[in-house]
């Protein structure tokens, strides 16, 4: 079964600090990657997306990741945290294509990480 | 509308009730998607729609759960006979095309709680 583990459930870390939130997923043949974040009371929204070529994706805020094929792995990095990056973060794939030989927005989700930015 | 809107954004209910959970995506987006998002879980894949066809609908996790989608726009979940474990946060997402590689955009959600 397609899986995302989330190594860390909650991040604690002081403002202006640098944080790495972990990822892993299965491996499959091909796969698209994404980081979601959710902010208190609200949808969830895109932060980047990994869908092919360089392996280092930026995204917005200042967030960036990581692809790493051999490690499985697509880490989540800001050099600089803000108080208001304190909200929940998902790693989700899409490993395709799936049983129609297509690929669309199924994605599998990690069990997300907290990250609480402190003053 | 501007985003995915989704109503209730409460609702509790008994045990053994109905519920209908609705959803209103993206103006011309074509892809729907609902996913829940519960404590023991996390966040799952329910159904997607293409138009106001399912083409996927694995993540249902029994057949007291049903969606519909019609005129490619409004989308709605049915529960019947709710039970507890049914609690959850139920999230709707849509997508312009449906392809992979689209962003999602998520509505707030339904936080549904059952007695």
């Amino acid at each position: 079964a397609q899986s995302v583990t989330q190594l860390d459930s909650q991040v604690p870390v002081f403002e202006e600090a640098p944080v790495e939130l972990r990822c892993n997923y299965s491996s499959s043949v091909s796969v698209y990657l994404f980081w979601y974040v959710q902010y208190p009371n609200q949808g969830l929204q895109l932060l980047l997306k990994y869908l092919s070529g360089s392996t280092l994706v930026k995204g917005i805020n200042g967030f960036e990741a990581e692809f790493n094929k051999s490690q499985t792995s697509f880490h989540l990095r800001k050099p600089s945290v803000h108080i208001s990056d304190t909200a929940e973060y998902f790693c989700a794939v899409i490993h395709f294509p799936n049983a129609g030989g297509t690929s669309y927005g199924k994605l599998t989700f990690g069990q997300g990480t907290i990250l609480t930015v402190h003053p | 509308g501007a985003g995915v809107s989704q109503s209730p954004s409460n609702k509790v209910t008994e045990k053994g009730k109905d519920v209908e959970l609705r959803c209103d995506p993206i103006s011309g987006h074509t892809a729907l998607y609902w996913y829940r998002q519960s404590l023991g879980q996390g966040l799952e894949f329910l159904i997607y729609f293409q138009g106001n066809s399912a083409p996927d609908k694995s993540g249902l996790p029994s057949d007291r759960f049903s969606a519909e989608r019609t005129g490619g726009s409004v989308s709605t979940l049915t529960i019947q006979r709710t039970q507890q474990e049914d609690s959850a946060v139920y999230l709707c997402a849509s997508s312009l095309t449906g392809t992979g590689t689209e962003k999602l955009f998520f509505g707030s959600g339904t936080q549904l709680s059952v007695l």
